[in-house]
């Protein structure tokens, strides 16, 4: 059974960075194939992804937030880390992380992956204020 | 930028009622498409993934359609647990771009 729990500080200053912790058990990164991402919802709003790291260790960013964004992951601790600089007030929000599963397409003589987020954590709050 | 767009953004129905979600994309995104469930408090849970497939447990009532820029989430006999915000969510190994959002609610 997969599961994941998120977790950080609920409270953090304006233009302070904040480290999340995405812990994880019913699975490995180090497994091919294997992708755990981070998706926010701020209160009454949609959700939005932020990032997402592979078990080869390839990552991906939103465009909007890419340079405020660093994800790593610590295999032997089955950890995913997900650090935000420059804080603000509307980065107030539940942060989620997400393991994902695989689907491939083969065109020709290329396979295409596509990685849906099947299974989620409960997720953690995170305020910004002074 | 791709945008997906849903309608309506609120739904208001009864128990018993067969109701239709429309999540449509700014450019054709083949069927890689997901369905997600929220209820207040709670995260998201997956119920269809590539556009019509149905994930293991979610009652045979949830059903997914359609392809390239237009799909739809219908529940074909709305049931007291349905009520809830339900999301459309494009995905690809690069970027993972999600709807607005539908909030189904009581009449």
């Amino acid at each position: 059974q997969i599961t994941l729990k998120e977790s950080g500080p609920t409270l953090v200053k304006p233009t302070q960075t904040v480290t999340l912790t995405c812990s994880f058990s019913g699975f490995s990164l180090s497994t091919t194939g294997v992708g755990v991402g981070w998706i926010r919802q701020p209160p009454g709003k949609a959700l939005e992804w932020l990032a997402l790291i592979y078990w080869n260790d390839e990552k991906r960013y939103s465009p909007s937030l890419n340079s405020r964004l660093t994800i790593i992951k610590d295999t032997s601790k089955n950890q995913v880390v997900l650090t935000m600089t420059n804080m603000d007030p509307v980065d107030t929000a539940t942060y989620y992380c997400a393991h994902t599963s695989p689907q491939s397409e083969s065109s020709g003589y290329f396979t295409y992956y596509y990685y849906y987020m099947d299974v989620w954590g409960k997720g953690t709050t995170v305020t910004v204020s002074s | 930028d791709l945008q997906m767009t849903q309608s309506p953004s609120t739904l208001s129905a009864s128990v018993g009622d067969r109701v239709t979600i429309t999540c449509r994309a700014s450019q054709s995104i083949s069927g890689w498409l997901a369905w997600y469930q929220q209820k207040p408090g709670k995260a998201p849970k997956l119920l269809i993934y590539k556009a019509s497939n149905l994930e293991s447990g979610v009652p045979s009532r949830f059903s997914g359609g359609g392809s390239g820029t237009e799909f739809t989430l219908t529940i074909s006999s709305l049931q007291p647990d349905d009520f809830a915000t339900y999301y459309c969510q494009h995905y690809n190994s690069f970027s993972w771009t999600f709807g607005q959002g539908t909030k189904v609610e009581i009449k």
